[in-house]
């Protein structure tokens, strides 16, 4: 079975500040993906990054970075100089490739409110 | 490129009234997903159809809820008859078959009262 587990359920902080969103997943496949979605209020899950798991390379997208480690079932999101508009809950999610088991089934964390004050 | 369409956004009912739901997925999607998301919780898959195909209901409470994607476009899922406990946002989602990256509607929030 798979599990991913977003530990943090709510983070604050101060516009412009760094902010990293932990997830740690569980799963018996070998090859598999890794997302991170954007939840504003307006309630439309936004896609943000997908990764392989045989692709250990970190990745950054503008203010957005993502670090995969393998070795410890981490796939962390941080959001440098952190603006108003990040304010949302943020979903780690973990899904099965083509031929294996999880195929095709996103298997959500409990998501993390990131709140973030002028 | 239009989203995924659902509707309504909306639906206040009561307890053992039924009540449906309805998805456009992006134009060429042939995969198709319904998701329950309750308040404070990630979404949890209840159906996933490839094409017209359910090819995995593992999760759908088959006592009540039912789905069907005829045509293999859009869908519908409805709930009959709703309970207190049904109260949550529903979400569909599509995708291209192989590619794993899923792209989700506004969802439709439902209150049972």
């Amino acid at each position: 079975a798979q599990k991913v587990t977003q530990a943090q359920t709510e983070i604050s902080v101060v516009e412009k500040e760094d902010v990293t969103l932990d997830c740690v997943y569980e799963t018996r496949d070998t090859t598999y993906y890794l997302f991170w979605y954007k939840q504003p209020p307006s309630g439309e899950l936004v896609f943000l990054i997908r990764r392989n798991s045989f692709d250990e390379q970190n990745e950054i997208s503008g203010r957005y970075s993502w670090n995969f480690q393998k070795s410890t079932s981490s796939f962390n999101f941080t959001i440098t100089a952190s603006q108003v508009v990040d304010s949302a809950v943020y979903f780690c999610a973990l899904s099965g490739i083509a031929g294996g088991t999880s195929y095709g089934k996103l298997t959500f964390g409990q998501g993390t409110i990131l709140t973030v004050h002028p | 490129e239009a989203g995924v369409v659902q509707s309504p956004r909306y639906k206040i009912i009561e307890k053992k009234q039924p009540v449906a739901f309805w998805c456009n997925p992006i134009s060429g999607h042939n995969t198709l997903y319904w998701y329950l998301q309750n308040l404070g919780q990630g979404p949890e898959l209840l159906i996933r159809y490839e094409n017209e195909e359910a090819v995995d209901d593992s999760q759908l409470p088959k006592d009540r809820f039912s789905a069907e994607r005829l045509k293999g476009v859009d869908s519908t899922l409805k709930i009959q008859p709703a309970e207190l406990g049904d109260s949550a946002v529903y979400l569909c989602a599509s995708s291209l078959e192989d590619r794993g990256k899923q792209y989700f509607g506004p969802g439709t929030r439902l209150t049972v009262t």
